[in-house]
């Protein structure tokens, strides 16, 4: 199993600034994602963050708007940049230790932007 | 075909009913149906899973139910208690590791 810490748990920021969003597990482990949930709705996969390579983003969601990083294989970074209420969400990181098997999840960071 | 569809929206069971939750899904390359429970405030948790080799698992009041020819699985709550009332995501993964989730069904057990 892997337990996941996320920071800060829930913030309310002023639209135009950015907010940065900390993953720490405590194993190494290869894959991690980062998952957005708006009110209500199901968990959309925003990228795949690999440690030494790129983050891998998925339709609709751009570096320049969700930073990514992956310095070690125990922590990422999600950075919300230049906000608007529209990123009001729940951004979930999220692990698995290998294919096909359990994804596990921190608590969430709840996002309010005003 | 990435889609995992997901029914009932929303539940509403008396104590002691039977919760069933409904998934189906159309790409064969999938083969690994987890389900996930998540309380408000909560990241989801795995409740219990199942690979298409077999037709159905349980664990305790939880059972999952797979037809393969017809590309379906369910959840099926018994006994449901109060404490169950939480939204419960249904998943499918295949080939990488990216997870397709349903919509979500918001249960609620009344006392």
């Amino acid at each position: 199993s892997a337990v996941i810490s996320q920071k800060p748990s829930r913030d309310i920021c002023q639209r135009g600034t950015s907010l940065t969003i900390q993953c720490q597990v405590d194993s190494q482990v290869t894959m991690m994602f980062w998952y957005r949930q708006q009110p209500g709705q199901s968990l959309t996969l925003i990228a795949t963050a690999n440690q030494g390579s790129e983050a891998t983003y998925e339709s609709g969601f751009v570096i320049d708007k969700f930073p990514i990083s992956r310095p070690n294989l125990t922590f990422s970074t999600l950075t919300v940049s230049n906000m608007s209420p529209e990123d009001s969400s729940i951004y979930l990181c999220s692990v698995e230790q290998g294919l096909n098997t359990e994804a596990f999840f921190g608590q969430g960071t709840r996002l309010t932007v005003v | 075909q990435q889609q995992v569809k997901q029914s009932p929206q929303s539940l509403i069971v008396q104590k002691g009913g039977i919760s069933i939750i409904n998934c189906a899904y159309e790409n064969t390359a999938f083969d690994y149906f987890p389900w996930y429970q998540q309380f408000p405030g909560k990241g989801p948790a795995l409740l219990i899973a199942i690979r298409p080799d077999v037709s159905e698992k349980k664990e305790g009041r939880f059972t999952i139910s797979f037809n393969k020819s017809a590309k379906q699985f369910s959840l099926h709550i018994m006994d449901s208690q109060p404490g169950d009332s939480a939204t419960y995501f249904c998943a499918a993964t295949g080939g990488t590791y990216k997870y397709i989730f349903g919509t979500g069904t918001r249960l609620k057990v009344l006392a």
